[in-house]
C-alpha cells in the first residue's frame, strides 16, 4: 500500500509570494493533518481536515488556509509569504478523525524556503 | 493547552549498548502515546504507540513504558545498532473534539559503531 504523498519536495518562494502544497493520503484513509516542522519550534500543528471539513486548527495566522477534496487529497495554501514561514510542512493520514487518537502516517515533507 | 518535554535533546551510545529516552506530559487528560523516528530527509515514522491503560508494550527491540501517575513515559531501545541513528520524538494526545498530537522537540540518538 501506498505511503502519504507530498508533493512537491522542495520549493523555493520570496517574500509576498503564495504557495500551494499537495498530500495525497494513504488509500482509504479520510483524515489528514497538516504540520509544520522547524528546528526552533519542531512539530507544530497546523489544521485537521476530515470529510472536507476542517476539524481543528492550531495556531497559525489566517494566512496558513488548506482544504480537502473529496477523495481525501488535500492542499495547504500559504499567502504572502514570511521569511519565517520557511520550514519542513508535513502532511499526516489515519484512518480516521484524530478525536479517537488514531495512528497517524507522515510523509516525507515539503521544503519550504522563502527568499 | 498539552505540553510535552524531551530531555537530554541528544544522546549518544555504543553498538550494542541500551538507549533509554523520556518524555514528560502536562496534561493528565492525555490518553495516546506515539513514539517517531525521523531520518534525514524523510518525514516522521511511528515505531510504537502505547494506550493510557496499559503501563508497558514490546516489539522486538522496541519498548514503551508509561507512568499516568508521574506523567511521563519512555522508549527503551535494547541491542542499539547504527540503523538506530536518527531523532526520535514522543508525542501525547487526548481523545476528543479539539484533538491533536503534541510532539515534544525531538532527540538525536546516535550509535556509535
Amino acid at each position: 500500500k501506498a505511503g502519504v504523498t507530498q508533493t512537491p519536495r522542495y520549493l523555493i518562494k520570496t517574500r509576498g509570494q503564495q504557495v500551494t502544497l499537495s498530500c495525497s493520503p494513504i488509500s482509504g484513509h479520510r483524515s489528514v493533518s497538516w504540520y509544520q516542522q522547524t528546528p526552533g519550534q519542531g512539530l507544530q500543528f497546523l489544521f485537521e481536515y476530515f470529510s472536507e471539513t476542517q476539524r481543528n486548527k492550531g495556531n497559525f495566522p489566517g494566512r496558513f488556509s488548506g482544504r480537502q477534496f473529496s477523495n481525501s487529497r488535500s492542499e495547504m495554501n500559504v499567502s504572502t509569504l514570511e521569511l519565517g514561514d520557511s520550514a519542513l510542512y508535513l502532511c499526516a493520514s489515519s484512518l480516521s478523525v484524530l478525536a479517537t487518537n488514531e495512528k497517524l502516517f507522515f510523509g516525507s515533507g515539503t521544503q519550504l524556503s522563502v527568499l | 493547552g498539552e505540553n510535552v518535554e524531551q530531555h537530554p535533546s541528544t544522546l549518544s551510545v555504543q553498538e550494542g549498548d541500551s538507549a533509554v529516552i523520556k518524555c514528560t506530559y502536562s496534561d493528565s487528560a492525555s490518553n495516546y502515546f506515539p513514539w517517531y523516528k525521523q531520518e534525514l530527509g524523510k518525514g516522521p515514522q511511528l515505531i510504537i504507540d502505547i494506550r493510557s491503560n496499559v503501563g508497558e508494550k514490546k516489539d522486538q527491540r522496541i519498548a514503551v513504558t508509561l507512568n499516568k501517575t508521574a506523567k511521563h513515559f519512555s522508549l527503551h531501545i535494547t541491542e542499539t545498532q547504527p540503523e538506530d541513528s536518527a531523532v526520535y520524538f514522543c508525542a501525547a494526545s487526548m481523545a476528543g473534539a479539539n484533538s491533536k498530537l503534541t510532539f515534544g522537540k525531538g532527540i538525536t540518538l546516535s550509535v556509535r559503531p
